[in-house]
C-alpha cells in the first residue's frame, strides 16, 4: 500500500530563516515523489520531483528536497524564506508501477513572519 | 500556452440538480484525473483516465461520473449533487501518469445547498 504523511499541518518561520517541510512516504514499489505548491486561490504548481535519479533534487524558487530511502523521507527545504513563499505545500507519491494511484499528503501551510 | 482549463470557477447549486464541470487540456496528455480538496484532507482522487474511453475510480468516486470521449476533455458529472459534495475541485493532466509532472487547472469551487 502507498501512503504519504506530511508531519506538520502548519509551519511558521521568519523571513530570511530556513524552511523545513517534512514528508514521509510508504510505497511497495520504487516511488516517484513530488512537491507541489498552492498559492491562495490558485491551482497547484510543481516545485520539484524525484524519479530515481539524483537523491538531492533542486526545484524552482530555491527549494530543494532530499530523497532518503532508509528513512522513507522526502523533506522540502529552503535556506532563506521569502514572504512570497507563504502558501500550502503538498507532498505527492506515485508508485512507479502504477499510474492510477497519485497520492497527496494532507498539506502543510507555510506562513512567513516579517 | 500549455494549460488545463476548468469551467466554471465558482458554482452554487441546489441539491439534486445535475451539473457538469468541464476540463480541457491542450498538451495532448494521455492521463487526466479529478480531485476534490477539503480542509485537513488534502487532495483526494475521484476518477482518472489513462486514455480515451479508459476511465477508472479513484479513492472517492461515489456520486460522480466522468467520460473521456476525446483526449483533451474530461468532464466531471454530478448527477444528483448533495451538500457533502461541496468542495474545491481540481482537474489535472499529465503525459502518462507515471513519473510525469501533473498540470492542474485553477479549480472549481462548488457549493451545494
Amino acid at each position: 500500500a502507498q501512503s504519504v504523511t506530511q508531519l506538520d499541518s502548519h509551519v511558521s518561520v521568519s523571513e530570511g530563516t530556513p524552511v523545513l517541510l517534512r514528508c514521509n512516504y510508504s510505497s511497495s514499489y520504487s516511488p516517484s515523489l513530488f512537491w507541489y505548491v498552492q498559492h491562495p486561490n490558485k491551482g497547484l504548481q510543481l516545485l520539484l520531483k524525484y524519479t530515481s535519479a539524483a537523491t538531492l533534487v533542486k526545484g524552482i524558487n530555491g527549494f530543494e528536497a532530499e530523497f532518503k530511502k532508509s528513512e522513507t523521507s522526502f523533506h522540502l527545504t529552503k535556506p532563506s524564506a521569502h514572504m512570497s513563499d507563504a502558501a500550502e505545500y503538498f507532498c505527492v507519491v506515485t508508485p512507479y508501477s502504477s499510474a492510477s494511484k497519485i497520492i497527496f499528503g494532507s498539506g502543510t501551510r507555510l506562513s512567513i513572519r516579517p | 500556452e500549455a494549460q488545463v482549463t476548468q469551467n466554471p470557477r465558482y458554482l452554487i447549486t441546489v441539491t439534486g440538480k445535475k451539473l457538469t464541470v468541464t476540463c480541457s487540456q491542450n498538451m495532448n496528455h494521455e492521463y487526466m484525473s479529478w480531485y476534490r480538496q477539503d480542509p485537513g484532507l488534502g487532495l483526494r482522487q475521484i476518477y482518472y483516465s489513462m486514455n480515451v474511453e479508459v476511465t477508472d475510480k479513484g479513492d472517492v468516486p461515489e456520486g460522480y461520473k466522468v467520460s473521456r470521449k476525446e483526449k483533451r476533455n474530461f468532464p466531471l458529472i454530478l448527477e444528483s449533487p448533495s451538500p457533502n459534495q461541496t468542495s474545491l475541485y481540481f482537474c489535472a493532466s499529465s503525459l502518462t501518469g507515471v513519473n510525469t509532472e501533473a498540470f492542474f487547472g485553477q479549480g472549481t469551487r462548488l457549493t451545494v445547498v
